[in-house]
């Protein structure tokens, strides 16, 4: 089992739509959980983070986390086509687990805006 | 402006000749970490740096070595390179390991020939 799981997509949705990105992990006592954006031939950009289940906003990103299903979603509300990019969850290990500095990230999911 | 820098942006090289990619950065931040990315493999981290003459592997460190003599500098040596390191590697810092994700260099596209 992949340590952090994305579907790779692509994921295609029109202008103005809420783009919904899922994440699942296998270290049930993960701590930190980002969400980055990378264009092509770009380096990872950090748009999110979440630390304690719930929702978090920011604009028009919403991260979502819920620990005991092991599970972070990225909601993207009134999409762009600038939104267009492949989106990477990554999860740091848990302190004292000897994984102090690992971020793992999923293989990312490509979005597709279309306008 | 705070950054990673690394540095070549490309490079070409045969297999067996050693080299070295820099990465500097300049936002005091304590972990420093390597990965490459690779089409259908994603980011994999190759070693990462707790503090100066901290360092600890990461998924994929063989054929790879690393150096934290300073805060800010945490260069990846390639001793022998061979074909299968042929990736794009980023260079990345971040403040803590915990509240903050990596900040990302631009990237350094490897071929080993």
């Amino acid at each position: 089992q992949k340590e952090v799981e994305q579907n790779s997509g692509p994921l295609s949705v029109p202008e103005g739509a809420i783009a919904s990105l899922n994440c699942t992990y296998s270290d049930r006592v993960s701590q930190s959980f980002f969400w980055y954006r990378q264009y092509s031939g770009k380096s990872p950009e950090l748009i999110m983070s979440i630390y304690s289940n719930g929702d978090k906003e920011d604009g028009r990103f919403t991260a979502q986390l819920n620990k005991a299903s092991q599970y972070v979603s990225l909601l993207i509300r009134d999409s762009q086509p600038s939104d267009s990019a492949t989106y990477l969850c990554a999860v740091n290990g848990a302190k004292g687990s000897g994984n102090t500095g690992k971020l793992i990230f999923g293989q990312g999911t490509t979005l597709q805006v279309k306008p | 402006e705070a950054q990673v820098t690394q540095n070549p942006r490309y490079l070409i090289t045969v297999t067996g000749k050693k080299l070295t990619v820099t990465c500097s950065q300049n936002m005091n931040h304590e972990y420093m970490s390597w990965y490459r990315q690779d089409p259908g493999l994603g980011l994999r981290q190759i070693y990462y740096s707790m503090n100066v003459e901290v360092t600890d592997k990461g998924d994929v460190p063989e054929g790879y070595k690393v150096s934290r003599k300073e805060k800010r500098n945490f260069p990846l040596i390639l001793e022998s390179p061979s074909p299968n390191q042929t990736s794009l590697y980023f260079c990345a810092s971040s403040r803590t390991d915990r509240e903050d994700g990596y900040t990302f260099g631009s990237g350094t596209r490897l071929t080993v020939v």
